[in-house]
């Protein structure tokens, strides 16, 4: 099974301030997903990256995928409150069965 | 335009009693997917289920773990004898006939099993 590394673990800021998360892997993504999950919740999708290279923007969140499709990012400017949450990236080289990261937990303080 | 449903939100079991978690999918989906999350660790995948059949159980325990998408009704993941081990949040995803880009797929807001 690809193992997925994300990191930081944990990350606390400032509201309005800027953040990078990240996503590697040991081996190339099929495609690859980013999910955010609120404390009680279950994870939803944000985007979904297949093109190494490929740049998708969600609002104040900004998705890169890696030229060699190892690695990925999320980029949120201006961080606000409602961005906290774990963020979770996930790929389906398996297929159906999505293979997780362990997440980064995001606190956004006013 | 309903998602995922998962019923009981909590669920509270000695250990030794069963467990049962519902699920229905999003209207049009009929692939259904469990996943399990435990404290310190990510989501894992337990089992894959369209309608009458599994597809794939290759995440689930061998023992004491069943799952069911019947042809009327929701999917059920059922939990014989539960142990203190088995606490956790449990989700349920659901995606369209149809594949699409990586499998896209649509949670639920999940069961937290508590075993006392």
């Amino acid at each position: 099974t690809q193992l997925l590394e994300q990191s930081p673990q944990f990350l606390s800021i400032q509201e309005g301030e800027n953040l990078t998360v990240y996503c590697n892997s040991s081996s190339v993504f099929s495609s690859l997903q980013w999910y955010r999950q609120e404390p009680g919740e279950g994870p939803v999708l944000l985007v979904t990256v297949v093109t190494g290279g490929e740049v998708k923007k969600l609002k104040r969140l900004t998705f890169q995928f890696g030229d060699a499709r190892k690695d990925s990012s999320l980029h949120i400017t201006a961080a606000q409150p409602g961005d906290t949450g774990l963020y979770l990236c996930a790929d389906a080289n398996s297929g159906y069965a999505l293979n997780f990261g362990k997440g980064t937990s995001l606190l956004v303080t006013p | 335009n309903a998602g995922v449903m998962q019923n009981p939100r909590h669920l509270v079991r000695r250990r030794g009693q069963e467990a049962r978690l519902r699920c229905s999918p999003m209207k049009g989906h009929s692939h259904v997917y469990w996943y399990r999350q435990l404290p310190e660790e990510g989501l894992k995948f337990m089992v894959y289920l369209q309608k009458e059949n599994i597809i794939d159980e290759s995440g689930m325990p061998k023992e004491r773990f069943s799952a069911e998408f019947p042809k009327e009704g929701p999917s059920i993941l059922r939990i014989q004898q539960v142990v203190r081990g088995d606490s956790a949040a449990y989700f349920c995803a659901s995606s369209p006939p149809v594949r699409g880009l990586g499998y896209e797929q649509y949670f639920g807001p999940g069961t937290r099993l508590t075993v006392t």
